[in-house]
């Protein structure tokens, strides 16, 4: 089945600093990428997600890399504020992230500092 | 339009013995599904259902069962409980037919086992 490795598990930037945040994987046939952001006691929450037929996509300070030949594929966010504070989860699927479900990496817990 | 439902928030079992954490949804999604939630180990598939009539196991299925009751609930069982279930378990459901690969998840449900 699938792997996902994410990392770092920890990251701390300071406040309008960037923070990237990187994940592998090993199905080459995994075609479905988002990313989920769980603030301390909350549900996971999409935020950001690509697909295979695309390189990079963005969204107002969030954007996200692929490398389908790589096998990798990151998560940029820019100008960060305290409310980035949160741990964020980079997924892959075979398919829309259907029936097979995602399979996540462990997680990145990211700290803005003031 | 409540979105992901799950109960309950919060339960403490003893060893060995059972109950049922139960999930709605009412978004017409085709696709429901159970996952656990570690500290260090993201989330990790327990079982899914494709759809109303189907159940599939996941990563980690050993000690639980699933029903899909109908297309709006999705129920997960433990028959005999142990420590190593103690876990924060969240219950997600994507529309398949949109297309968009998007979970969505339930506020979670911690369970402790002692």
């Amino acid at each position: 089945g699938e792997n996902v490795e994410q990392h770092p598990s920890t990251l701390s930037v300071q406040e309008g600093d960037s923070a990237v945040i990187k994940c592998t994987y090993s199905d080459s046939a995994s075609n479905y990428f988002p990313w989920y952001k769980q603030e301390l006691g909350k549900r996971p929450q999409l935020i950001i997600d690509i697909r295979s037929n695309v390189g990079e996509k963005k969204d107002q300070r969030i954007a996200v890399t692929l490398n389908k030949t790589a096998k990798h594929f990151s998560l940029h966010i820019t100008e960060t504020q305290p409310e980035d504070s949160a741990v964020y989860f980079c997924a892959a699927s075979r398919g829309g992230g259907g029936a097979d479900g995602l399979t996540f990496g462990k997680g990145t817990h990211l700290i803005i500092q003031p | 339009n409540a979105g992901v439902t799950q109960t309950p928030k919060f339960q403490v079992l003893k060893t060995g013995q059972s109950m049922t954490l139960q999930c709605a949804q009412d978004m017409n999604h085709n696709s429901m599904y159970w996952y656990r939630q570690d500290p260090g180990m993201g989330l990790r598939l327990i079982y899914y259902s494709a759809s109303e009539g189907t159940t599939d196991k996941g990563e980690v299925p050993n000690g639980y069962n699933v029903s899909r009751l109908n297309k709006r609930e999705f129920s997960l069982r433990l028959e005999s409980a142990a420590p190593s279930q103690t876990s924060v378990y969240f219950c997600a459901s994507s529309g398949i037919h949109l297309n968009t690969g998007e979970l969505f998840f339930g506020e979670g449900s911690r369970l402790t086992v002692l």
